[in-house]
């Protein structure tokens, strides 16, 4: 198994332009989730997904940041206007059922100048 | 009530010592203890974990202890070697529910040769 794969590895881009975040869950997992980790703020989850289906929001920072899972293999996450204060490294992770741990990918960095 | 709380922040251990993780919950609906280990430019990876249906587990060279009266837990790394040095974070959920994992705010460590 390949496990949870993000893309861009790495990602700059200038304040105002839109970002677009993506991530692979493993296959037959089917909840996801979307973590943003800086310094200051350590691991934040932003919003997770059962069955293609957001559950909870309730992390995501403002109406800028938007996520969709529109099959069990594929989510983004976007953020539109991108601003200085998002450039933090996103993690995508993924689970099977309800119990135990998750696998999360190698991340996506994030600049925004 | 949904904090953990992680200390030290940093720990600087020489090779072969053992270094100590400890964390503290509030939530007593928490029964699933995983502790994640992260290596720069990596994702957080799943380490090792605890029900608190006992009060130690071992896996190799890492020990988790948990005492459920105090609300707290700890990692121990037995023999530590450098290439053990890591961002090591605590975390805790409902095991058999679709909450979220609350993670602990992270201990660098690092293992001097």
């Amino acid at each position: 198994d390949a496990g949870v794969i993000q893309s861009p590895r790495h990602e700059v881009t200038e304040m105002g332009q839109e970002v677009t975040l993506r991530c692979k869950p493993i296959s037959g997992h089917d909840y996801l989730f979307w973590y943003r980790q800086t310094m200051m703020r350590g691991l934040e989850l932003l919003i997770y997904f059962n069955n293609n289906v957001p559950i909870d929001d309730s992390g995501m920072p403002e109406d800028r940041f938007s996520a969709k899972m529109p099959n069990a293999s594929f989510s983004t996450l976007k953020i539109q206007p991108s601003e200085p204060r998002d450039s933090a490294v996103y993690f995508c992770a993924s689970s099977f059922g309800q119990a135990g741990g998750y696998t999360f990918g190698s991340g996506t960095r994030l600049t925004v100048v | 009530q949904q904090q953990v709380k992680q200390s030290p922040q940093s720990l600087i251990v020489q090779k072969g010592g053992i270094p100590i993780i400890n964390c503290a919950y509030e939530n007593t609906a928490f029964d699933y203890f995983p502790w994640y280990q992260q290596f720069p430019g990596k994702g957080p990876a799943l380490l090792i974990a605890i029900r608190p249906d006992v009060s130690e587990k071992k896996e190799g060279r890492f020990t988790i202890s948990f005492n459920k009266s105090a609300k707290q837990f700890s990692l121990h790394i037995m023999d530590s070697q450098p290439g053990d040095s890591a961002t090591y974070f605590c975390a805790a959920k409902k095991y058999s529910s679709a909450s979220k994992i609350i993670f602990g705010s992270g201990t660098r460590l690092s293992i001097r040769p």
